[in-house]
């Protein structure tokens, strides 16, 4: 089956403990990324990647790192986390390519809770 | 990209019709529109998307104004499956990939 995993789904954590949130996917995708889920918020952006090797940044990066060493892999790494970070991440992956049906598909969700 | 603006929340009957617009009067000639829905808090699911002309699919039919600056996605006869929010989201299928999802209109389906 065609899909994104992410892992862990639920995690809690203290502050300043490095955390990563795995994300991969099984389509042989390029694009692939990171956002984060608050209420009244929306969905934001943190960070993508075009292909392997190549990561830029969304709309809010701060206090997150990433790295894309395989095509189907993108961990999400919180170096110290801190409670501001608590929230809901989704990992999602999609062709690159010009074709209007190349849509993203997103995992299940992370939940992180730090305290 | 352009920006959506949606409805924040709307109710709809069960078996009728649900209507949700979005206006994207900034939209420009090579962008798409997309649709999306996210069901509690699961990772959201692409409905449907359209350049110039209506679309349906098996879940939904996309509506998109003669002059592009404003579309609607019907479900053309909810259930109460179909209670969750909807993201309208405009982009070209090159260049940037940044999504801009916002915050989308709630739909509730009442029994």
């Amino acid at each position: 089956e065609a899909q994104v995993t992410q892992n862990p789904r639920y995690l809690i954590t203290v502050t300043g403990k490095k955390l990563t949130v795995t994300c991969s996917q099984n389509m042989n995708h390029e694009y692939m990324s990171w956002y984060r889920q608050d209420p009244g918020l929306g969905l934001r952006q943190i960070y993508y990647s075009m292909n392997v090797e190549v990561t830029d940044k969304g709309d809010v990066p701060e206090g997150y790192k990433v790295s894309r060493k395989e095509k189907r892999n993108f961990p999400l790494i919180l170096e110290s986390p801190s409670p501001n970070q608590t929230s809901l991440y989704f990992c999602a992956s999609r062709p690159t390519g010009s074709s209007g049906a190349n849509v993203l598909t997103f995992g299940a969700g992370s939940r992180l809770t730090v305290l | 990209d352009a920006k959506t603006t949606q409805p924040p929340s709307m109710d709809c009957a069960e078996g009728r019709a649900a209507n949700l617009p979005c206006n994207h009067s900034t939209i420009s000639g090579n962008e798409y529109v997309y649709w999306y829905r996210q069901i509690h808090s699961q990772g959201p699911q692409y409905i449907i998307h359209g350049l110039k002309n209506n679309e349906t699919n098996e879940m939904a039919s996309l509506i998109i104004t003669e002059d592009r600056k404003s579309s609607t996605l019907i479900l053309p006869h909810a259930t109460l499956r179909d209670t969750a929010v909807y993201y309208c989201i405009v982009r070209k299928n090159s260049g940037t990939y940044k999504y801009i999802f916002g915050t989308g209109t709630r739909l509730k389906v009442l029994a």
